[in-house]
């Protein structure tokens, strides 16, 4: 079966400090990765996602950077975190478009992230 | 635009039965899914409906009318543990969820 699993789960970082989230998933090949943002009381922002190795979509502009650097490997990064990057990640994957599963999404554990 | 529409939150009491409704507006569409989330986690799926008419799956069951633009989810035997956000998410025709804000259900004793 197939896992998902992003780390780590929580981390107080500085304004103006560095960002490095990694996302892992097993039991499955070239699947569909993704970073979503939820604020608190608010809805899922979809921040990146990724169909392969080295390719990225960004969906929103800000100061953060996602890279995948294997098949199974997804990184949120940022060179200078700002207060309003607080919040709750999520990384995601999905199967083929058109797939028996329907492309569901399923989530990893989250990160909670808070800048101060 | 596209647009994902559901009540903000919904209060029930234990036993009973609630029904969350979704009404969307996509380019598109190729499935709706529902997703369940506790505070503080990340949200775990629930349904998927890409054909019109009523899925079930033990105490929950997810409705579509896609010429509507409708879903609901039917939660029944209301338990504590139900207390959870309810996201409705719409695949539109590019592959892309759309997602709603989300209903946030209080299970009452």
């Amino acid at each position: 079966s197939q896992t998902i699993h992003q780390w780590p789960a929580t981390l107080v970082q500085p304004v103006g400090s560095p960002l490095s989230l990694e996302c892992t998933v097993e039991g499955t090949s070239n699947p569909n990765l993704y970073w979503y943002r939820q604020a608190a009381g608010r809805g899922l922002q979809l921040l990146f996602y990724s169909v392969g190795i080295g390719q990225i979509s960004s969906e929103v502009p800000q100061n953060l950077s996602a890279s995948r650097p294997q098949d199974r490997q997804f990184i949120l990064s940022s060179k200078k975190l700002l207060l309003s990057d607080s919040g709750f990640y999520l990384c995601a994957w999905s199967g083929i478009p058109g797939g028996n599963s329907g492309n569901t999404i399923y989530f990893g554990e989250g990160s909670w992230l808070t800048v101060v | 635009g596209q647009n994902i529409d559901q009540p903000t939150e919904m209060t029930a009491t234990e036993g009973a039965i609630v029904q969350i409704n979704c009404t969307y507006q996509t380019s598109g569409f190729n499935g709706l899914f529902w997703y369940q989330q506790h505070a503080g986690e990340a949200p775990t799926f629930l349904s998927y409906n890409v054909l019109d008419g009523l899925e079930e799956k033990g105490r929950f069951s997810s409705f579509l009318s896609r010429s509507k633009g409708y879903s609901y989810l039917l939660l029944k035997e209301l338990q504590m543990k139900d207390s959870a956000s309810y996201l409705c998410a719409v695949r539109d025709s590019n592959y892309q969820l759309i997602w709603g804000a989300g209903t946030k259900l209080i299970i009452k004793p």
